[in-house]
């Protein structure tokens, strides 16, 4: 397709439990990017990959959160032992290159621990 | 984490009228960006300001950089249904987007 496009649209998981959240970018963007939105909030960014390399992670809240982007395209953010106030919308954005056009988004997956 | 002042937090205007809504911040950027999100989707980029006292038009939207780069507004004219949700305004420092709490705009019928 033309945008980005996130998958699952939803996820409902019990605490404790194990999410991995895609993440499929424009076709030819370099760059990639998660952030978390919080009801009534903009989003919070958690990462930002250059490339399969991750250039900045320092958004991630703590070491249960893990993103990969092994070929340069398609992303995966990973949640380990999932607590209920992972629960929110996870926003994946690309851009042609990290300084050179803006950020567009995807729907997000809107995940929720019971 | 950071974000930005914008204001007001929500709005309740009638169809046709203009609305206006602003963002500041205590840190100087180099763009401004207006979005728009609707629910259950992701924000899509309105407006984007890249030099400071530069004022852009989109259609019926018009949005200015703050000649001091902490602050910038949107202006909405003749608003009409299809402009409701919730606009957001964001500071970009290189790559990093710091975003404000949002305007929720409600059009009352």
């Amino acid at each position: 397709g033309a945008g980005v496009s996130q998958t699952p649209s939803n996820k409902v998981t019990e605490k404790g439990k194990y999410v991995e959240l895609r993440c499929d970018p424009i076709s030819g963007h370099t760059a990639l990017y998660w952030y978390r939105q919080s009801l009534g909030q903009g989003p919070e960014f958690l990462i930002y990959f250059q490339g399969t390399g991750a250039a900045d992670d320092s958004g991630l809240p703590n070491d249960r959160f893990f993103a990969v982007r092994p070929e340069g395209s398609v992303s995966t953010l990973k949640i380990q032992r999932t607590e209920r106030g992972d629960s929110a919308v996870y926003l994946c954005a690309s851009s042609l290159t990290e300084s050179g056009g803006e950020q567009f988004f995807g729907p997000g997956t809107r995940l929720t621990v019971l | 984490g950071q974000q930005l002042n914008q204001s007001p937090q929500s709005m309740f205007i009638q169809e046709g009228e203009d609305v206006s809504m602003n963002c500041t911040s205590s840190s100087i950027f180099n763009t401004w960006l207006w979005y728009k999100q609707d629910p259950g989707e992701g924000p899509v980029l309105l407006i984007a300001l890249y030099k400071a006292g530069e004022l852009t038009s989109n259609g019926r939207l018009t949005a200015q950089f703050g000649i001091t780069r902490k602050d910038s507004f949107l202006n909405i004219s003749a608003s009409i249904p299809s402009d409701v949700g919730i606009y957001f305004c964001a500071g970009r420092s290189n790559y990093q987007l710091i975003w404000g709490a949002g305007t929720k705009l409600i059009i009352k019928p």
